[in-house]
């Protein structure tokens, strides 16, 4: 199984402000996802990030909010910008395991609250 | 796209008892289905995972069953204990398309009551 290392952990930040979320994986991985999960709630993904092109973004997600980058096979970053309260949720990354493999590993999630 | 139902919201059971969540999808062709176990403040940890040419595997104390026609499938936990509290999510995802992102059920808290 990969593992995936995720910073911050949490952060508190000011409404306006943008927040870049780091996720890194031990291994190369052909598929990253950026998932949200508000508070009691279920995940929802926010975009595939795709390694050499443009993030592939879910229905209510927009690049200019979330921007993703994707330089390589083991890296990838969520930027949320403008960030309001409604913001506030944790954000995980995931990996998959391999080109035939679909298990989905979840990095320790950054907690944000936006003030 | 997918979208995937998980009953009940809640369950709470006696310690050593069995537990049961239950998930429907709706894609048919929708071919791997993971559990997941979210202890609070954590991260969801894959617990046990099925393909749709299997209807049946097992970990321990840990089973899922598959229902192709139907398009269901369970989580059974049997001799359940205090720390197999936690939330639980089931999830599906389509065959390797290119996009093979999970759509997640809508959880299960367990309780279970030493």
């Amino acid at each position: 199984s990969a593992v995936i290392s995720q910073k911050p952990s949490r952060d508190i930040c000011q409404r306006g402000t943008s927040l870049t979320i780091q996720c890194q994986v031990d291994s190369q991985v052909t598929m990253m996802f950026w998932y949200r999960q508000q508070p009691g709630q279920s995940l929802t993904l926010i975009a595939t990030a795709n390694q050499g092109s443009e993030a592939t973004y879910e229905s209510g997600f927009v690049i200019d909010k979330f921007p993703i980058s994707r330089p390589n096979l083991t890296f990838s970053t969520l930027t949320v910008s403008n960030m309001s309260p409604e913001d506030s949720s944790i954000y995980l990354c995931s990996a998959g395991a391999g080109n035939r493999d679909t298990e989905a590993f979840f990095g320790q999630g950054t907690r944000l609250t936006v003030v | 796209g997918e979208n995937v139902e998980q009953h009940p919201s809640t369950l709470s059971v006696q310690e050593g008892d069995s537990a049961v969540i239950k998930c429907t999808y709706s894609d048919s062709a929708s071919n791997y289905f993971p559990w997941y176990k979210q202890e609070l403040g954590k991260r969801p940890q894959l617990i046990i995972d099925i393909r749709s040419n299997v209807g049946e595997k097992k970990d321990q104390r840990i089973a899922v069953t598959l229902n192709k026609t139907a398009k269901h499938f369970s989580l059974h936990i049997t001799e359940t204990q205090p720390e197999d509290s936690a939330v639980y999510f089931c999830a599906a995802t389509p065959p390797d398309t290119g996009r093979r992102a999970l759509t997640f059920g809508s959880g299960t808290r367990l309780q279970v009551q030493p």
